[in-house]
């Protein structure tokens, strides 16, 4: 079946430094990824996504390339702040066969940013 | 506004009752989804609905059960079948399943603590 592995948390940076949180996936077929951010005691909200191979999505300066040939879809941002402190979520989602669009996620990495 | 709401914010329960979490959502969704939130275990689903007046069994639906009367309601009941209901619940819609990129859209989740 379809799996979602992030890189171990928790992160730890100090403001203005570089960020990448490492996913890496498995699934038949073309899925889509996607990112998604919590912030303390709330749902998640989508931060960025892509539908095929070599797309890359950037959302509030966060980038993500979709890499099919390393089945990959790490995240970075150049340089975060402490607003960015939260939980970020891979996820995977095959349209097809009987997934019905279910998403699969990693089990999410906590950041925090420190001034 | 358009969104999922979910009540209440926090449920607090005794051993052997069953409890009823509410979702509503007022964007003309099709689809949606009930996920179970564990520290550092990711989103689980439990149950999910194509369309109204059907639903499917997620990977963790022992314990639990849902209708789907209206399309913008998928109420999820936590049984006293479920051994361990402790956690935090989200409740998500999106435009469709099999729809490449179809984004999910997250309420703002209901915490459950058994007593």
């Amino acid at each position: 079946g379809d799996s979602v592995t992030q890189m171990e948390g928790p992160v730890t940076l100090s403001e203005e430094a570089f960020l990448t949180i490492n996913c890496t996936y498995t699934a038949t077929g073309y899925p889509s990824l996607f990112w998604y951010v919590q912030y303390p005691g709330e749902g998640l909200q989508l931060l960025l996504k892509a539908t095929k191979a070599d797309d890359k999505g950037s959302n509030k300066g966060f980038e993500a390339t979709y890499r099919k040939e390393t089945t990959s879809f790490h995240l970075e941002k150049g340089s975060v702040q402490v607003s960015d402190s939260a939980v970020y979520f891979c996820g995977l989602a095959n349209a097809g066969g009987t997934s019905y669009g279910k998403l699969t996620f990693g089990q999410g990495t906590i950041l925090t940013v420190h001034p | 506004d358009g969104g999922i709401t979910q009540s209440p914010k926090y449920l607090f329960r005794k051993e052997g009752q069953n409890v009823t979490l509410s979702c509503e959502q007022n964007l003309n969704h099709d689809a949606m989804y009930w996920y179970r939130q564990d520290p550092g275990q990711g989103l689980r689903l439990i149950y999910y609905s194509q369309i109204v007046n059907d639903f499917q069994k997620g990977d963790i639906a022992e314990g639990y059960s849902v209708s789907r009367e209206k399309k913008e309601s998928f109420p999820l009941t936590v049984t006293s079948a479920q051994k361990n209901p402790t956690a935090f619940y989200l409740c998500a819609s999106s435009t469709g399943t099999g729809v490449p990129g179809a984004e999910q859209f997250f309420g703002p989740g209901t915490r459950l603590t058994v007593l």
